[in-house]
């Protein structure tokens, strides 16, 4: 069975540091997706990476996948206070039902 | 012109109450998810429904009933309300056949059973 974990679950950071969120999962998948939700509000889908070394940027987020380590990180550059928000991955099961499994999120923090 | 939204946006019931939640995507997608977000913020997978046909069905009370009238619709009613319910419902649609099966949620609806 599929598990995601993600860690940190909570960070707090300054703006203008650099930090890096991570994504374990647990069995052989090849699609992996970064949402973003705000308090209250919907999921906004960030980057999908579909293969291994895939790396994808916006703005001041970086995402990476390496399916061997069945690792992603979703790196933040120097960090401003907009980018806080919770963070989840989701990882895509082999089973082509379209399912995924969400990790608990990442909630962060940033202080102005 | 919302890609996918839901009816209604907030639900106040009492427990034992029957009461259903609409969705509507505008995508052209062709498969439609409903979650269930706890007050920790877990996301669980309930259903799916691809083309009016249900795929994903998991370990869910069977007082949860998924209908799909078209592919562009996917409804939840729900009998019989406990406590328990209370979570915010969130429902995604996504296009089959590309690989991608990028997932585009709706704005969510937040049950409080009383």
């Amino acid at each position: 069975e599929l598990k995601v974990e993600q860690n940190p679950l909570f960070l707090s950071m300054q703006e203008g540091k650099n930090y890096t969120i991570y994504c374990n999962y647990s069995t052989t998948s090849d699609r992996l997706y970064w949402y973003r939700q705000d308090p209250g509000k919907s999921l906004e889908s960030l980057f999908v990476l579909l293969s291994n070394g895939a790396v994808k940027q916006e703005g001041r987020l970086m995402a990476s996948l390496d399916t061997k380590a069945r690792l992603s990180t979703l790196h933040i550059t120097a960090a401003v206070h907009d980018l806080s928000a919770t963070y989840f991955c989701a990882v895509g099961t082999m089973n082509r039902d379209d399912k995924i499994i969400f990790g608990k999120g990442t909630r962060l923090h940033i202080l102005p | 012109d919302t890609a996918v939204s839901q009816t209604p946006k907030y639900l106040v019931t009492q427990m034992g109450n029957d009461k259903s939640i609409k969705c509507e995507q505008n995508l052209g997608h062709d498969t439609m998810y409903w979650y269930k977000q706890d007050s920790k913020k877990f996301l669980k997978i309930m259903f799916s429904y691809n083309n009016k046909e249900l795929i994903i069905n998991e370990t869910v009370p069977n007082r949860f009933s998924p209908k799909s009238p078209d592919k562009a619709h996917l409804n939840l009613h729900i009998n019989s309300l406990e406590l328990g319910d209370s979570a915010v419902y969130f429902c995604a649609s996504s296009l089959s056949g590309t690989g991608l099966y990028e997932q585009y949620f709706g704005p969510g609806t937040r049950l409080t059973v009383t």
